[in-house]
């Protein structure tokens, strides 16, 4: 593909109801990061991929937060029982070797939950 | 820990005037460091890098940046401002490559015609 997709674009939720947010990430890209950015905040760091394995989730702030990359491409962030304090936009990055060297990343998943 | 300051929210400038974008960073060892633009509804995209190579650091689109250790600093300058030059930069540190970034809040650049 030409770039990092990110699916929804947009995303409302209740509060209380799970969300499953899609990153599509360059093809044959190893790496793969999600970031969290408040609204007038930089991105802040959630979990980090090297193909399907999941090497670095430090950044999650609860154990609500669930990313997965079973095969190595796409990758899904799951929030489950959405807080309000969820709301953010959801960045998804890719770089085509074993580090973070130079980051591609998609235009975001904006999550408002009500 | 990491951290990166960004001083500076929003900076205005006037076009053709010069660019100095703000970024101090705080680092227990050597730092990797890097500018970031992001353009209205679009990704963050990669400015320039500095990777304990040379100290001056020359980008994309004019800009370039200079690792200062003494200063801890990384700020980030173009000569002349272009009105496509407005958008949000970000300046990030990492320890070694393939860790996570740490990012500063962000920089709003507004260029006066």
């Amino acid at each position: 593909g030409a770039g990092v997709s990110q699916s929804p674009r947009y995303k409302v939720a209740k509060r209380g109801q799970d969300v499953a947010l899609r990153c599509d990430p360059i093809s044959g890209h190893v790496s793969l990061f999600w970031y969290q950015q408040a609204l007038g905040q930089g991105p802040e760091f959630l979990t980090y991929f090297q193909n399907e394995a999941q090497l670095d989730k430090s950044g999650l702030p609860s154990d609500r937060f669930f990313a997965e990359r079973p095969e190595g491409s796409v990758s899904t962030l799951k929030i489950q029982r959405t807080q309000q304090e969820d709301s953010a936009v959801y960045l998804c990055a890719s770089s085509r070797r074993k580090s973070n060297e130079k980051l591609f990343f998609g235009s975001g998943t904006q999550l408002s939950v009500l | 820990a990491q951290s990166v300051t960004q001083l500076g929210s929003h900076v205005s400038v006037s076009e053709g005037a010069l660019v100095l974008l703000r970024c101090n960073y705080s680092s227990s060892v050597p730092p990797y460091l890097f500018w970031y633009v992001q353009y209205p509804n679009q990704g963050l995209q990669l400015l320039l890098k500095y990777t304990s190579a040379a100290t001056l650091v020359k980008g994309i689109n004019g800009f370039e940046a200079e690792f200062k250790k003494s200063e801890t600093s990384f700020h980030l300058t173009k000569p002349s401002a272009h009105m496509s030059d407005a958008a949000e930069y970000f300046c990030a540190v990492s320890e070694w490559q393939g860790n996570k970034l740490v990012f500063g809040a962000g920089t709003i650049l507004r260029v006066k015609s």
